[in-house]
């Protein structure tokens, strides 16, 4: 079974452009979270999408946002970069249910350097 | 106050010894619980799950859920210097729920 595809795997931007990246999850999971990961702040949790819904959503201002398209895949988008954007991506699949995300299967995650 | 809590180490232990890393949770009404285990460089990964109250084990990892004083731990015996790696203590995100993760604990085992 093939596991968690996040692309791109690396990418330097600038301040003031916007990045998107995507997620594609585990064949069948219906649950699919973005986390930001620094030093600094551990993993932090960005928002869960369901079924192509939004269930909720970290803290983050709103020039992060997210989406997912009715195959389970989801793309996170970040617009008007800051340095302190700069970061690793991580996306996670689980199963999930009406009630419940579930085990968290992650991906490689998306390293994103900016300049 | 954080929703998980976990010390953040080192944590060093000698090769063969019994390696126990403990995390506390401020959501009573989390039910289940997870760890994952992270390289350094690398992706978390999961490593054990607990549904109950009591103790779960798997191979040389132990995990153990006390609700009551709202706890969580992880055993790892005999360990070998292939655990070293941070330790992530995660309560399952439940629908509307956010997931939230411990800092984790970095475990050093010493050969």
């Amino acid at each position: 079974k093939a596991g968690v595809t996040q692309t791109p795997r690396y990418l330097i931007k600038t301040r003031g452009q916007q990045v998107t990246l995507s997620c594609s999850p585990i064949s069948g999971h219906r649950s699919v979270s973005w986390y930001q990961q620094t030093p600094g702040q551990g993993l932090q949790f960005l928002f869960e999408y369901f079924s192509e819904t939004q269930r909720n959503k970290g803290n983050f201002p709103g020039r992060f946002s997210g989406r997912q398209f009715s195959n389970s895949r989801s793309e996170m988008n970040v617009s008007t970069l800051e340095l302190g954007d700069s970061a690793l991506y991580l996306c996670a699949s689980s199963t999930g249910t009406s009630g419940s995300i579930g085990e968290l299967f992650f991906g490689e995650g998306s390293r994103l350097t900016v300049l | 106050q954080k929703e998980v809590e976990q010390n953040s180490g080192p944590l060093s232990v000698p090769e063969g010894a019994i390696a126990s890393l403990n995390c506390t949770y401020s959501d009573r009404g989390s039910q289940s619980f997870f760890w994952y285990r992270q390289y350094s460089g690398k992706s978390p990964e999961l490593i054990m799950s607990i549904y109950s109250n009591g103790d779960k084990e798997d191979g040389r990892f132990t995990a153990q859920l006390n609700k009551a004083s709202q706890y969580v731990s992880l055993l790892i015996r005999d360990s070998q210097p292939s655990d070293s790696a941070t330790y992530l203590c995660a309560p399952e995100g439940g629908g509307y729920q956010k997931v939230t993760f411990g800092t984790g604990t970095k475990l050093q085992v010493i050969p």
